[in-house]
């Protein structure tokens, strides 16, 4: 069955300190990868994509993920995070050729300065 | 450009009654999909639109959930009647079209409490 396992429900990390989110996938065939960010008030952003091509992806601010395909595994990196990076973050895939999602569960992430 | 829209953003009602949703999507967006986002878990797809045809409603309750997008811009989605565990924020996105590379951009959301 499909279905995407985001590891960390609940991060808690001071400014400055370094991120990342795990997220693991089961799907069947080639797949494009997503992040997205949900800020406290606000409705789902897309953070970053992959397609295909270099597997390490740079999205906004700041952010980036490496998609392993031997470990079925898109995990999302920040060096060093900033209080306004505090949100909800959901890692979602889905089949080559539709635009069709499956979400992770989220992972809650809390900065303080 | 001018997001998705939805209402009502919230939403409360007794177990049985019936309510609806109205979604509408980026001007241009053949694609528009239906989310229901139970707390604490991801947003589950319900239905998928293609301009006003169904491509995906496999998850979606049809005993008690119905949606339609005529003239494929707006969609509603209905549930009828409404149980203590549809208790949820419905979530309405819509992307370009339906193939890959697009992305799909989400609204507000409409949260619903069933009493």
């Amino acid at each position: 069955a499909q279905s995407v396992s985001q590891h960390n429900h609940h991060v808690i990390l001071s400014e400055a300190a370094s991120l990342e989110l795990g997220c693991n996938y089961s799907y069947g065939g080639t797949v494009n990868l997503f992040w997205y960010v949900q800020y406290p008030g606000q409705h789902l952003q897309l953070l970053l994509k992959y397609f295909s091509g270099d597997p390490l992806v740079k999205g906004i601010k700041g952010f980036e993920a490496e998609f392993i395909k031997s470990k079925f595994s898109f995990n999302l990196r920040k060096p060093s995070v900033q209080w306004s990076d505090t949100a909800e973050y959901f890692c979602a895939v889905g089949s080559y050729n539709t635009d069709k999602l499956i979400f992770g569960t989220g992972t809650r992430l809390q900065v303080f300065p | 450009e001018a997001g998705v829209a939805q209402s009502p953003r919230y939403k409360i009602i007794e177990k049985r009654q019936s309510v609806a949703f109205w979604c509408n999507p980026i001007s241009g967006h053949a694609t528009l999909y239906w989310y229901q986002q139970i707390l604490g878990q991801g947003p589950k797809l319900l239905i998928q639109f293609q301009n006003n045809g169904v491509v995906d409603d496999s998850q979606l309750p049809k005993d008690r959930f119905s949606a339609e997008r005529l003239k494929g811009v707006d969609s509603t989605l209905k549930i009828q009647p409404a149980k203590l565990e549809d208790s949820a924020v419905y979530l309405c996105a819509s992307s370009l079209d339906n193939r890959r590379g697009q992305g799909q951009f989400f609204g507000p959301g409409t949260r619903l409490t069933v009493l």
